[in-house]
């Protein structure tokens, strides 16, 4: 079965600072893997996916992230955070289009000035 | 404006009285899926559809049905609520399962006393 790890519960950064956020995943195949953000009160907002190709992806907000094969892992990085970056974020993945989507339990960021 | 909608956004209910949480989308979007969000437990999902009159059940569906009659509708039934179904659920849905994001509702805060 899928599963999906975010190993840092809690983060806490300043504002400029650059962030990384982890993510690993364990999977047979190549996952679909997405990065979601949750702004206190709100929903989810997809941030970036990856399903093929360059395995650096560009997303929203000034967000990226990189998959690595080799070690499972999907981490989300922003060079320079700003303080409306103060969110909730949730690796997902899918498998491979049977539509079973699992979360991971999902990383809390705090940004101090 | 694309969007998911659910109803009612908070519900405060008892034992055993049962309730519908309505879900709709105006995207057209083939896919739809319950989640429920618990502190530390990240979103798991409940149940999945990948069309009108195919459901299928997620991580936790006991003590839920689904029903998938219209594309745009996905209601989530608690015939007999407990507390431990007290949640952030949040419905969401996407052109097709796998490589599309999903959109999500606002969120349904339920209490079961």
């Amino acid at each position: 079965a899928q599963s999906v790890t975010q190993p840092d519960i809690h983060i806490t950064v300043s504002e400029g600072a650059s962030l990384e956020l982890r993510c690993n995943y364990s999977y047979g195949a190549t996952p679909y893997l997405f990065w979601y953000v949750q702004s206190p009160g709100q929903g989810l907002q997809l941030l970036l996916k990856y399903f093929s190709g360059d395995t650096l992806v560009q997303g929203i907000k000034g967000f990226e992230a990189e998959f690595k094969r080799s070690q499972s892992s999907f981490n989300l990085r922003k060079p320079s955070v700003h303080w409306s970056d103060a969110a909730e974020y949730f690796c997902a993945v899918d498998s491979g289009g049977y539509q079973k989507v699992t979360f991971g339990t999902g990383t809390k960021l705090q940004v101090i000035p | 404006e694309a969007q998911v909608t659910q109803n009612p956004r908070y519900l405060i209910t008892v034992t055993g009285k049962k309730l519908t949480v309505t879900c709709s989308q105006n995207m057209n979007h083939e896919y739809m899926s319950w989640y429920r969000q618990d502190p530390g437990l990240g979103l798991r999902q409940i149940y999945y559809s990948m069309n009108v009159e195919v459901t299928d059940k997620g991580d936790v569906p006991e003590g839920y049905k689904v029903s998938r009659k219209e594309k745009r509708n996905f209601p989530l039934i608690l015939e007999s609520p407990s507390p431990n179904q007290t949640s952030l659920y949040f419905c969401a849905s996407s052109l097709l399962a796998g490589v599309n994001e999903q959109y999500f509702g606002p969120g349904t805060r339920l209490t079961v006393t």
